[in-house]
C-alpha cells in the first residue's frame, strides 16, 4: 500500500458526460501527478500540482482540468467524455517538487469506462 | 514518437532464470532513472530509482544505467512466480518533474 487513496475505484458512465476522481496524498506529500494509461499509448503524464499551484503540464486535453486543495487532495475533471476517454487514471505524489531523492508513489488507479 | 522506449514482450521465463529487462530514451537531460512494477489492475510500485549512470543492487535486483548509450537496464535473479507482472520504466530530467514512462514489458515466471 503507497499511501496515496484514489476514489472512486470504478466508474462507468456515457459519451458527452462528466466525471470527477479524486486522489489524496500520502501524507506529507505536496506534489499530485495524474497519469492516464491506457493500451497503446501507456502511461501518459496529465498534469502536476504543487502545494496547490499548477506546477506542469502534459498531454492533457482541454476537456480535463485538474485543482489542488488546501487540504491537498486533488480533483481531476473530465467532461464532454468521449469513447477514447475510457481508460486507468493514476494519481501519484511526492514530498517535494523535486530533488535527488524526490519519488513519486502510485495511488491503485480509477478505471474509466465510457459507453 | 515517445522519449522512451521498451520492448512489451511478453517474456516468459522459467522459475529461477535471471531476467534481463530493457529500455532505450532518447532525451540526454534525463538523469534520473526508475524502474516500477504492475501487477494486473493495481498502480505501479517503485522497485528501483537510480540517479544518473551506474548500477545499483536491491536484493535480487540490479538496475543498470548507461547514460553513453541511453540504455537502461533491470535484473531479476532467481526469479519467482511472484515476479509475474508488468515492469515499466521511466525517466525523467529532474525528480520533480513528471516522469517518461515506457509502455512496460509483461513478464511471466512459470513454476
Amino acid at each position: 500500500d503507497s499511501g496515496v487513496t484514489q476514489t472512486p475505484k470504478h466508474l462507468i458512465t456515457a459519451t458527452g458526460q462528466r466525471v470527477t476522481l479524486r486522489c489524496s496524498p500520502r501524507s506529507g506529500d505536496l506534489s499530485v501527478y495524474w497519469y492516464q494509461q491506457s493500451l497503446d499509448q501507456g502511461l501518459q503524464f496529465l498534469i502536476q500540482y504543487y502545494n496547490g499551484e499548477e506546477r506542469a503540464k502534459g498531454n492533457i486535453l482541454e476537456r480535463f482540468s485538474a485543482q489542488q486543495f488546501p487540504d491537498l487532495h486533488s480533483e481531476l475533471n473530465l467532461s464532454s467524455l468521449e469513447l477514447g476517454d475510457s481508460a486507468l487514471y493514476f494519481c501519484a505524489s511526492s514530498v517535494l517538487a523535486g530533488g535527488p531523492r524526490n519519488t513519486q508513489y502510485f495511488g491503485p488507479g480509477t478505471r474509466l469506462t465510457v459507453l | 514518437q515517445k522519449e522512451v522506449e521498451q520492448d512489451p514482450g511478453p517474456l516468459s521465463v522459467p522459475e529461477g532464470a535471471i531476467v534481463s529487462l530493457n529500455c532505450t530514451y532518447s532525451n540526454s537531460a534525463f538523469q534520473y532513472f526508475m524502474w516500477y512494477r504492475q501487477y494486473s489492475r493495481k498502480g505501479p510500485e517503485l522497485l528501483m530509482y537510480t540517479y544518473s549512470s551506474g548500477n545499483k543492487e536491491d536484493g535480487r535486483f540490479t538496475a543498470q544505467v548507461d547514460k553513453s548509450s541511453k540504455y537502461i537496464s533491470l535484473f531479476i535473479r532467481d526469479s519467482q512466480p511472484s515476479d509475474s507482472a508488468t515492469y515499466l520504466c521511466a525517466s525523467t530530467a529532474n525528480s520533480g518533474y513528471a516522469l517518461n514512462f515506457g509502455k512496460g514489458t509483461s513478464l511471466l515466471v512459470t513454476p
